[in-house]
């Protein structure tokens, strides 16, 4: 069965703080796909990284870097000096067909 | 620009009616998806299609049809509807590679 887990339901922090999100995830599959989606309050699902199981490199995009371990099944994200317009919603998937098995999200609040 | 679209954005009707919510696609993928967002359970599959006349339920597809007669639309229905589908409705489409999951905007159901 594929489950992914968010334990943080709700993360509060102050503006320029650092914050990780983490995601855990279960799969017998070898082959699978891991996601992260951001919904702001406006309601769309905005993509942010897509990894594939055979690709533990991490990843930085500006002030958002992703860091995959498979050993310890994981793909977190951290936001590096978080700003207001990052609250949001934040789900984390997981892939092994076509459809995608969701966390059940971490709710972001970064305040002034 | 290719994009995928969802209609109506809000609907609301009453116990017990018929209702169907449209997703319009022109990535031309024949991967289709429909997931249900709901408080505390991030998004649930409720039904996919890998292609025309293929249709296939999720985890959460009682009460619910889909119908693929061609390859831009894949309707969903609420054959009865019940309280407990007042939700947000996500519709998604993917291609062959298992590149990103575009997901439409989104229509909020409010069953009363």
């Amino acid at each position: 069965a594929q489950k992914v887990t968010q334990a943080q339901t709700e993360i509060s922090v102050v503006e320029k703080e650092d914050v990780t999100l983490d995601c855990v995830y279960e799969t017998r599959d070898t082959t699978y796909y891991l996601f992260w989606y951001k919904q702001p309050p406006s309601g769309e699902l905005v993509f942010l990284i897509r990894r594939n199981s055979f690709d533990e490199q991490n990843e930085i995009s500006g002030r958002y870097s992703w860091n995959f371990q498979k050993s310890t099944s994981s793909f977190n994200f951290t936001i590096t000096a978080s700003q207001v317009v990052d609250s949001a919603v934040y789900f984390c998937a997981l892939g092994t067909g076509y459809a995608l098995n969701f966390g059940k999200g971490t709710s972001l609040l970064v305040t002034p | 620009d290719a994009e995928i679209t969802q209609s109506p954005r809000h609907k609301i009707t009453e116990t017990g009616r018929q209702v169907t919510l449209a997703c319009h696609q022109t990535w031309n993928h024949n991967n289709m998806f429909w997931y249900r967002q709901d408080l505390g359970h991030g998004l649930r599959l409720i039904h996919y299609s890998y292609g025309v006349q293929d249709t296939n339920k999720g985890e959460v597809s009682d009460g619910y049809s889909v119908s693929r007669s061609n390859t831009e639309d894949l309707p969903l229905t609420l054959e009865s509807a019940a309280s407990s589908q007042t939700s947000v409705y996500f519709c998604a489409s993917v291609g062959p590679a298992q590149e990103t999951q575009y997901f439409g905007p989104g229509t909020r159901l409010l069953v009363l």
